[in-house]
């Protein structure tokens, strides 16, 4: 089945600094790959998107690149605030089987 | 106000013991999902469900069952808890097709002594 990957685990940074979050995955039919946000003690929460007929898309401070050739994500997170601090999970699915293969998280810190 | 509620948020069970977890969401979605959390694994689907009535094995179901008696309640059951099965636990809705969107609920801290 579908492997989705992540690195790094962890990362601290300064406010306002820029954070770069890599993901791979293993199965060549997945074609959708949602992001989620885990803030401490909050629910999980949907914050960006990409399909495979894409190479990337913007929301606000968040970019996600995806690269179809070699099974690759990439979330860029810039300016970052206090709040973004919060585990990030990549995750994928295909079209013939419900549910998402995540990854196993990277937890963000932004300090002051 | 919350579209899926989990119940209840946090339960100390005996092994051996009969655990269900309750699922409630508002969101009119077809499909509702359980997963668990564990250190080191992420995110985990056990079961999930498209239609009332029915519900189908996800990657993990060994040892859970589920339980989705109306399009708005989904419940996992865990009929002999075994420590192994420690873990936090999300419920999850979504609407028809492969790519949509995943609503979580606050999860439940399961901890099985």
């Amino acid at each position: 089945g579908e492997q989705v990957e992540q690195l790094p685990s962890s990362l601290i940074v300064q406010e306002g600094a820029s954070v770069l979050i890599n993901c791979s995955y293993t199965d060549s039919a997945s074609v959708y790959f949602p992001w989620y946000k885990q803030e401490p003690g909050k629910r999980l929460q949907f914050i960006i998107d990409i399909r495979s007929n894409m190479e990337r898309k913007q929301n606000q401070r968040l970019t996600l690149l995806f690269d179809k050739k070699t099974k690759h994500l990439s979330l860029h997170i810039t300016a970052t605030q206090p709040g973004d601090s919060a585990i990030y999970f990549c995750s994928a699915s295909n079209d013939y089987a419900q549910g998402l293969t995540f990854g196993l998280g990277t937890r963000v810190s932004v300090f002051p | 106000e919350a579209a899926v509620t989990q119940s209840p948020r946090s339960k100390v069970a005996v092994t051996g013991g009969k655990v269900t977890l309750s699922c409630h969401q508002t969101n009119n979605h077809d499909y509702m999902y359980w997963y668990r959390q564990d250190t080191g694994h992420g995110l985990r689907l056990i079961h999930y469900s498209y239609v009332a009535d029915s519900t189908e094995k996800g990657d993990i179901p060994d040892g859970y069952k589920a339980s989705r008696p109306s399009q708005e309640n989904f419940s996992l059951i865990l009929e002999l808890a075994s420590l192994s099965q420690t873990a936090v636990y999300f419920c999850a809705s979504s609407g028809q097709g492969t790519q949509n969107t995943l609503y979580f609920g606050a999860g439940t801290r399961l901890s099985v002594l």
